[in-house]
Order: structure tokens, then C-alpha cells, then sequence
């Protein structure tokens, strides 16, 4: 247990579905993120929220959508998704200082699979 | 760009000493990380090394040279429940962390 949540852990959907990942973390940090991980590939680093204001999108198409409503929460949108979409997304939390230490806290993931 | 280097796959027999290696390239550099991955778990985090030299934290050890861009992860005593994913990550310029691919470690009996 590593104070991060997310759900669902595992969801199927259709190209046409709308779906959307939740996370919740409980450790009080400020920057939270969204990675894919695909099989043998490197974590792949989606968004970057801190204080709530995102910082980092790295060319992340349009039918993903962050949304980060308070510290503690991060959402995922997910509209008209691919089957190369289909991975394990990853959300992770930590305290990020001026001083740079970033140790990320990560939740246990959703296996995405579309269809 | 930003590069992280590891083995893919590794296999190892318990009770003995395993050293997983890892070469990066990151514009800046603020640090390296090792976390394991277990099949189907979130990555927890094992070590941060900043300075070069070695850090020991029980069973397992980390390493960094800065000058050579590489560091190493040592693991003594090697027990079937280390069969797992480990991942190497560099903390960029920006303090984000750019991963490698992750190396399986593979325990036999």
C-alpha cells in the first residue's frame, strides 16, 4: 500500500465508449502524474499537475483528458481511444521541493485494453 | 536526447548476487533512481544516489559515477520473491524522471 489509489483496476472498452480513470492520493503531496507503461517499453510520462495546475503535457493526443479538481485527485478522460491505447496507466504522486528530490509514489494502475 | 540503458531480462540463482546495470544520457542530471516492479503492482521505490559512490541499504545496494553516466543496482542473497521488474530512472534538468524500459529479473531455485 503506497497511499495511492486508483480505479478501476482493470477496464475493457470500445473505441466509441467513454470512460474515465481515478486517483486519489493520501500523502499529502503536490504534483501528481499520469504515465502509460507498455510492455518493454520505458514509462511513458502523459501529465504533470502541480498545486493543480498542469505543467507538463507531453504530446498527449486529444482524446486523453486530465483533470485535476484539488491536490488529492487526478482523473483521466477517455474518448474514441485506440487499440494502440491499450497499456497500463500508471497515476504517481510526490512532494516537490525547490531543493528537486522527487521521489514518486505510484498507485497499482488500470490495464486499459480497447477493443 | 534523453536516454535510459538497461538489460531487458536477467536470470539469477537464489542465494547468489545479482548486478543489474543502467547507462543514461539526460539533459542535467539530478539523480538516479531504482524501483521494483512486481507483475501486475505498482513500481516501489529502492534507492536514490546523487553523489558518485555507493549506497547500501540491507540486501541491496546501488551505485553511481556521474562522470561515466552509469550507476548499478547489487542484489545480495538473492530470495524468489526478488523476481520482479526493476526500473532505472534519471532525474532530468527539470526534475522529471526520464525511465528506462525496466530490466526482468528471472530467480531460479
Amino acid at each position: 500500500e503506497t497511499g495511492v489509489t486508483q480505479t478501476p483496476r482493470h477496464l475493457v472498452m470500445g473505441m466509441t465508449n467513454k470512460k474515465s480513470l481515478k486517483c486519489e492520493q493520501h500523502l499529502g503531496h503536490n504534483a501528481m502524474y499520469w504515465y502509460k507503461q507498455s510492455a518493454k517499453k520505458p514509462l511513458e510520462l502523459m501529465f504533470v499537475y502541480n498545486f493543480k495546475e498542469q505543467t507538463e503535457n507531453n504530446s498527449v493526443p486529444s482524446r486523453f483528458s486530465p483533470e485535476c479538481p484539488n491536490s488529492s485527485h487526478l482523473f483521466l478522460h477517455l474518448h474514441t481511444l485506440q487499440p494502440e491505447d491499450s497499456a497500463l496507466y500508471l497515476c504517481a504522486s510526490s512532494h516537490r521541493t525547490s531543493g528537486g528530490y522527487n521521489e514518486q509514489f505510484f498507485g497499482p494502475g488500470t490495464r486499459l485494453t480497447v477493443l | 536526447g534523453q536516454n535510459i540503458d538497461q538489460p531487458t531480462e536477467m536470470t539469477a540463482t537464489e542465494g547468489a548476487i545479482v548486478q543489474i546495470n543502467c547507462t543514461y544520457q539526460t539533459s542535467g542530471f539530478n539523480g538516479l533512481f531504482w524501483y521494483q516492479q512486481h507483475a501486475g503492482e505498482a513500481p516501489t521505490f529502492l534507492s536514490y544516489n546523487v553523489l558518485d559512490g555507493l549506497e547500501e541499504k540491507g540486501r541491496f545496494s546501488s551505485f553511481l559515477s556521474r562522470s561515466k553516466g552509469y550507476s548499478y543496482l547489487l542484489l545480495k542473497e538473492l530470495q524468489m520473491k526478488d523476481s520482479a521488474s526493476y526500473l532505472c530512472a534519471a532525474s532530468d534538468s527539470n526534475y522529471q524522471l526520464i525511465w528506462g524500459a525496466g530490466t526482468k529479473l528471472i530467480i531460479k531455485p
